[in-house]
């Protein structure tokens, strides 16, 4: 059975801290794509990464990066200096690759909020 | 562009009601969806619409009712609705038609409060 883990159900930090917000999958399919969406309180999900499973490169984009580890099942995302911005729901999702339509799995997300 | 509206922003009906969401893109993505989420919880799946022809329907009660006049609409039409259903609406799009391995680009949703 696919599942997305986000322990993690509510953080808050003080602006320019650094926060890691957790992601653990379980798949038994070797391809799959790993997303972070971001929900902020307007309500409109945004796209911020898709990760397929043969690249295990860590991404950085401005102060946001992730980390991706299939040892451990792991798709984890670091905002770095967090701003009152960042405040918002985030969602980690993943989906398999057949050759039929499947749906994308979303975990229960993590609500951040950053203090000014 | 990669924007997806969705009509109107707020609906309240009562239960005897008739009404329609509706979703436009214009990315040429041939996938659209629709998702229902209460609060505090993520998205759920309603309804993939994949190249115009229903291709998943994940048990939606008859009450909802989807349609897709096109590549670029989608609506969601309501009959009936229970206080229960009282949720944001969200309409999504993604380029790929067959998988679901395409990121989902998603409208700022429809909040239905039923009465």
């Amino acid at each position: 059975a696919q599942k997305v883990t986000q322990a993690q159900t509510e953080i808050s930090v003080v602006e320019k801290e650094d926060v890691t917000l957790d992601c653990v999958y379980e798949t038994r399919d070797t391809t799959y794509y790993l997303f972070w969406y971001k929900q902020p309180p307007s309500g409109e999900l945004v796209f911020l990464i898709r990760r397929n499973s043969f690249d295990e490169q860590n991404e950085i984009s401005g102060r946001y990066s992730w980390n991706f580890q299939k040892s451990t099942s792991s798709f984890n995302f670091t905002i770095t200096a967090s701003q009152v911005v960042d405040s918002a729901v985030y969602f980690c999702a993943l989906s398999m690759v057949k050759t039929s339509y499947d749906k994308v799995i979303f975990g229960p997300g993590t609500s951040l909020s950053v203090i000014p | 562009d990669t924007e997806v509206t969705q009509t109107p922003k707020h609906l309240v009906m009562g239960m005897t009601n008739k009404k329609s969401l509706k979703c436009e893109q214009h990315m040429g993505h041939r996938a659209m969806y629709w998702y229902k989420q209460k609060a505090k919880k993520p998205p759920e799946l309603m309804f993939v619409y994949s190249y115009e022809k229903l291709s998943i329907n994940e048990s939606v009660p008859s009450r909802f009712s989807p349609e897709c006049p096109n590549s670029s609409l989608l609506n969601l039409h309501l009959h009936a609705l229970q206080p229960e259903d009282s949720a944001l609406y969200l309409c999504a799009s993604s380029q790929d038609g067959r998988t679901a391995q395409d990121e989902q680009y998603f409208g700022p949703g429809t909040r239905l409060t039923v009465t």
